[in-house]
């Protein structure tokens, strides 16, 4: 069985800090690793995956993260928050052991001050 | 392409009424499925399809129905609605098990 967590429900930073988003999994085989976007009223999107080739995943917007097996943790960061980055982010795990289908967490909401 | 879509964008029922949520892909995905979003739940599968006339149940299958006749269409049906299928609905397709989801933009439904 496969699964996610993501730790808060809710971060908060200022525009210009790191931002820390994280997320660690549950699998018994090697997992596909997944971090997904959504802005209010719209459905998600793809910001990155990991997929065995490197641990470190460069994404979309500035984003990236490393897949650390020991951990079993693939944390997304960025070095420096934009008010536009103000979303709902989602991190899945898809294994071959599973479904087929990812499994969600349940989301980090990341709030961006001035 | 247009991706994924989705009709209607938004609905309110009656309890008890019953309705079809469309979903439509121009991908060539075999991958669909459908998810619940709620508040502090995240996405909840509800069925998923792995390629046309094969179709499963997720996470919380009670009250809807699903078939995939064409590799195109996936359409949710809720058999007979109750307020606690109140809820934003997505619609996603990928090409294999190994790839990202693409996502329709979501139908908003309210159970009175």
């Amino acid at each position: 069985a496969q699964s996610v967590t993501q730790l808060g429900s809710h971060v908060s930073v200022s525009e210009g800090a790191l931002v820390l988003l994280r997320c660690n999994y549950s699998s018994s085989v090697p997992p596909y690793l997944f971090w997904y976007v959504q802005y209010p009223n719209q459905g998600l999107q793809l910001l990155l995956k990991y997929t065995s080739a490197a641990t470190l995943v460069k994404g979309i917007n500035g984003f990236e993260a490393e897949f650390k097996k020991s951990e079993t943790s693939f944390h997304l960061t960025k070095p420096s928050a934009h008010m536009s980055d103000a979303a709902e982010y989602f991190c899945a795990v898809t294994t071959s052991g599973g479904s087929y289908i990812p499994t969600f967490g349940r989301g980090t909401s990341l709030i961006v001050h001035p | 392409n247009a991706g994924v879509t989705q009709t209607p964008k938004f609905q309110v029922l009656k309890t008890g009424q019953s309705m079809t949520l469309q979903c439509a892909q121009d991908m060539n995905h075999e991958y669909m499925s459908w998810y619940r979003q709620d508040p502090g739940m995240g996405l909840r599968l509800i069925h998923y399809s792995v390629g046309a006339g094969i179709t499963d149940q997720g996470e919380v299958p009670n009250g809807y129905n699903v078939s995939r006749s064409t590799t195109e269409d996936f359409p949710l049906r809720l058999l007979s609605a109750a307020p606690s299928q109140t809820s934003v609905y997505f619609c996603a397709s990928s090409n294999s098990w190994r790839d990202e989801q693409f996502f329709g933009p979501g139908t908003r439904l309210t159970v009175l």
